[in-house]
């Protein structure tokens, strides 16, 4: 069973850091590029970035907001997942999935999501 | 950036109806559009994929259909446990982007 177990949220005052783990199992994770998707509360879904598997030299794409405040990384042989997050915004506030994203690039499985809260 | 326009946003309907929402993309993604429901508290979850091919598991009630511009998710025959926000997502180009969502309730 694939399972994804994001941690690592909690309270942040604006302009600090915080990074997020995901723990992944049930897959054989090396194989699959993972994304990060968030939400704020009461909204839509946003997409934040994705990270490339080995073989497509762990490469990374983001979106504009969070491009060069946010990095994505993995640990293969610990099949996890990671977001790096500095000069933290009040609109950075929402809950963190991550997700697996299948051979055809489509979301197969989310994580439960991470509560992520920027406030002074 | 693709923006993708959901109609409507807010969906009232009975146990048994017949409803369709549509996505509009703002240029063409020929067939690279997933459909995804989420429900109170929890992550989204897979319906459709490819514009029109069911996720394994999912209920054939749900279907999907369009390409290029133009997409529909229709849920025939409406379940209690089908009450819930659907979003469509495109994949074609990055940024990758989310409608902006379909709040289906119960009449």
């Amino acid at each position: 069973e694939v399972q994804l177990v994001e941690s690592g949220g909690g309270l942040v005052q604006p302009g600090g850091s915080l990074r997020l783990s995901c723990a992944a199992s049930g897959f054989s994770f090396s194989d699959y590029y993972m994304d990060w998707v968030r939400q704020a509360p009461g909204k839509g879904l946003e997409w934040v970035g994705r990270v490339r598997k080995r073989t497509n030299s762990y490469t990374t794409e983001y979106a504009a907001s969070v491009n060069g405040r946010f990095t994505i990384s993995r640990d293969d042989s610990k099949n996890s997942l990671y977001l790096q997050m500095s000069s933290l915004k009040t609109e950075d506030t929402a809950m963190y999935y991550c997700v697996k994203v299948d051979s055809k690039f489509y979301f197969d499985y989310w994580g439960q999501g991470v509560l992520v809260t920027v406030s002074s | 950036d693709i923006q993708l326009t959901q109609s409507p946003s807010f969906l009232s309907a009975s146990v048994g109806d017949r409803v369709t929402i549509t996505c509009r993309a703002s240029q063409g993604i020929n067939s690279n559009l997933a459909w995804h429901q989420q429900k109170p508290g929890k992550a989204p979850k897979l319906l459709i994929y490819a514009a029109s091919t069911l996720q394994s598991g999912v209920p054939s009630r749900f279907s999907g259909s369009g390409s290029g511009t133009e997409f529909t998710l229709t849920i025939t025959s409406l379940q209690p446990e089908d009450f819930a926000t659907y979003y469509c997502r495109q994949l074609q180009s990055y940024p990758i982007t989310f409608g902006q969502g379909t709040r289906l309730e119960i009449k």
